[in-house]
């Protein structure tokens, strides 16, 4: 069975950092694009950033570009989204997802960071 | 703003065909697939098309997809009361390097 597992959400101090981890099983990740993607509370999808099978290649939101970094470590099949500088406007529901507009689109539960004071 | 643009609403009495729209440009739907998602609520989204018109293994063929040029649409027939969810729409936008997604439809079954 398919599952990936997000996990690192948490309330967090305007400025401050979280890593968030997305833990993926029963497919060969390595051959995946992955991505992130968030839902701030009541609205809808917003695309975060995409990482290649083999980490080289990453892209970001422009919203995200140059505080967020997605990484990935396929020898344990876990995805990874450092981000730094948060803001009020980071607060959402973060998803991690696998080839997300083609074949294979698997998705986590996703999980909730918030940003306040 | 969404970069996709789809009705906010949509609503249908069971056993009703509906039908939820997409519209974009030349640089997302125009020139690339097209992915449907639903949200049933308090849950994660969930493939039901992809690649302009194509069904995931386990979703009910009920669901169909199409796209004409800058447009795609979700088609659902047989409508049953476990479809009452948010419709998302997708695809990638090559001056973006990134995905968009539309403002999503909100699925309400009579």
């Amino acid at each position: 069975e398919v599952q990936l597992v997000e996990s690192g959400g948490g309330l967090v101090q305007p400025g401050g950092s979280l890593r968030l981890s997305c833990a993926a099983s029963g497919f060969t990740f390595s051959n995946y694009w992955m991505h992130w993607v968030r839902q701030p509370p009541g609205k809808g999808l917003v695309w975060v950033s995409r990482i290649k099978t083999d980490g080289s290649i990453t892209s970001y939101a422009d919203s995200v570009k140059g505080r967020f970094t997605i990484s990935r470590d396929n020898a344990k099949s876990t995805l990874y989204l450092q981000m730094n500088g948060l803001t009020a406007e980071d607060t959402a529901v973060y998803y991690c997802a696998s080839n997300l507009v083609s074949s294979g689109s698997f998705w986590g539960q996703g999980t909730l960071v918030t940003v306040s004071s | 703003q969404s970069v996709l643009t789809q009705p906010p609403s949509a609503s249908g009495t069971p056993g009703q065909r509906v039908t939820i729209s997409c519209s974009g440009s030349t640089t997302n739907i125009g020139s690339n697939t097209v992915s449907w998602f639903q949200q049933l609520p308090g849950t994660a989204p969930k493939v039901v098309i992809f690649s302009d018109n194509q069904r995931p293994s386990g979703v009910p063929d009920r669901f169909s997809g199409t796209k004409s040029g800058t447009s795609a649409s979700l088609a659902i027939s047989g409508l049953q009361s476990e479809d009452e969810a948010d419709y998302y729409c997708a695809a990638w936008q090559d001056s973006m390097n990134g995905v968009v997604f539309g403002g999503g439809t909100k699925l309400t079954v009579l």
